[in-house]
């Protein structure tokens, strides 16, 4: 059964940093691994999605890697801003007939960016 | 609309009482998914569609918990009895297909509370 483990759980940093937020699962039969943020009483936004085949995406201040061998995803941010304060949470979609109709969710980094 | 549409956004029921909660996925979006998501816990997988496909039922934590999805495109999670145990927000979202390319996108939730 896929596990999906992020660390840290929460993370406070001052504004203008980068900061990298760690996910790492069990299973590296996956087809993709998808970054989300979710903001208090929202549902989840995608951010990144990257395919199995990829070693990483990037959009605007965000990058995101995957090692698939090792299971593990970076969540890059570059010049944090108070604006991205959130929880961050990482999902992988499993490769295997059984796994690959459901996303396993890591339970979450919570991000306070500090002005 | 342009994105996946819940309600209610809220819901307060006594116990024993029974609910729907509904959700419009994107227009076009063969997937759709139900996830439930406790306070301070990850999401938890509920129940897949895709398609006319049989939906898949794993995630299902009861038998008083069913789902039903009409003509490929709204879907209503149904919970007989309230418990509750059964308080957290019931996330939606939908994706074009389950292939690797087609990332989820999420609705608001509904945020259920049993008395």
């Amino acid at each position: 059964k896929q596990e999906v483990t992020q660390i840290p759980a929460a993370l406070s940093v001052p504004e203008g940093e980068n900061l990298v937020l760690n996910c790492s699962f069990t299973d590296s039969a996956i087809y993709n691994l998808q970054w989300f943020r979710q903001d208090p009483g929202k549902g989840l936004t995608s951010l990144l999605l990257i395919q199995s085949s990829q070693r990483e995406q990037t959009s605007g201040r965000l990058n995101a890697s995957l090692d698939k061998s090792s299971g593990r995803s970076t969540l890059y941010i570059a010049a944090s801003q108070p604006g991205d304060s959130a929880t961050y949470l990482c999902a992988v979609r499993g490769s295997s007939s059984g796994s690959a109709r459901q996303l396993t969710f890591g339970s979450g980094t919570q991000l306070t960016v500090l002005p | 609309g342009a994105g996946v549409s819940q309600s209610p956004s809220n819901k307060v029921t006594e116990k024993g009482k029974d609910v729907e909660l509904r959700c419009d996925p994107i227009s076009g979006h063969t997937a759709l998914y139900w996830y439930r998501q406790s306070l301070g816990q990850g999401l938890e997988f509920l129940i897949y569609f895709q398609g006319n496909s049989a939906p898949d039922k794993s995630g299902l934590p009861s038998d008083r918990f069913s789902a039903e999805r009409t003509g490929g495109s709204v879907s209503t999670l149904t919970i007989q009895r309230t418990q509750q145990e059964d308080s957290a927000v019931y996330l939606c979202a939908s994706s074009l297909d389950r292939g690797r390319s087609s990332p989820l996108h999420f609705g608001n939730g509904t945020r259920l509370t049993v008395t």
